[in-house]
């Protein structure tokens, strides 16, 4: 069954502590995004691939990081410089071409602080 | 910066009624435009694009239209059911900025009633 995997479904953070969500996809799409929602605003971007081996900043990097060594996953750390991780994260892919691909998401893990 | 408005964080209708969702942009010209639906705790899902030079695209009970003049869009379900309730998010490309990613509203949130 093709399609994007996220987990875990709910994470929980300490203060100072790191964390890690998983994003798995076999859809076979190059790029790949990481968004977080917070409520009543819209999706904002973090860091997303377009290939293998490389990433970019989206419009709210700082406190996270990425790293993209397979085509089918895109880990985001959560880092302690992050003061307020507590929302929605997102993961999503497109496919070949720009310009008019939709992009895929999956159903997300909730970060919320202990 | 691009910047993104949908015209009420929620829209209530009664069932059988045609919702208008409204999306209006500033400081950009997307090559096209994006409506994904959204489900409490679900990931977004991709319903219809349509490019610049497109001034409406159909699918089934769904039209979009797209005024590059006016920077709006607006997305109309038609014959509403209470199962069209839900968020309904747009979103533009950011192509042209050399960007191969999306730049999302902050939805509204649609209520369709028995």
């Amino acid at each position: 069954d093709g399609g994007i995997t996220q987990s875990p479904k709910y994470l929980f953070r300490k203060e100072g502590q790191n964390v890690t969500l998983s994003c798995e996809q076999n859809l076979n799409h190059d790029a790949m995004y990481w968004y977080r929602q917070d409520p009543g605003q819209g999706l904002r971007l973090i860091y997303y691939s377009q290939i293998v081996n490389d990433f970019q900043k989206g419009d709210i990097a700082e406190g996270y990081s990425v790293s993209r060594e397979k085509k089918e996953s895109f880990p985001l750390t959560v880092t302690s410089a992050q003061k307020n991780p507590t929302a929605f994260y997102l993961c999503a892919t497109m496919g070949q071409g720009t310009g008019n691909q939709p992009q895929h998401f999956g159903d997300g893990t909730r970060l919320s602080i202990l | 910066s691009q910047k993104i408005e949908q015209n009420s964080e929620a829209l209530n209708i009664q069932e059988g009624k045609t919702a208008t969702l409204t999306c209006n942009y500033t400081n950009y010209s997307p090559a096209y435009l994006q409506w994904y639906r959204q489900d409490p705790g679900r990931g977004p899902v991709f319903l219809l694009l349509i490019r610049e030079n497109e001034k409406e695209k159909r699918k089934e009970r769904l039209k979009v239209t797209f005024d590059t003049t006016l920077k709006q869009s607006l997305f109309h379900i038609t014959a509403s059911q209470p199962a069209d309730s839900a968020t309904y998010l747009c979103a533009l490309d950011r192509f042209s900025t050399g960007a191969n990613n999306l730049f999302f509203g902050t939805g509204t949130r649609l209520t369709v009633i028995p």
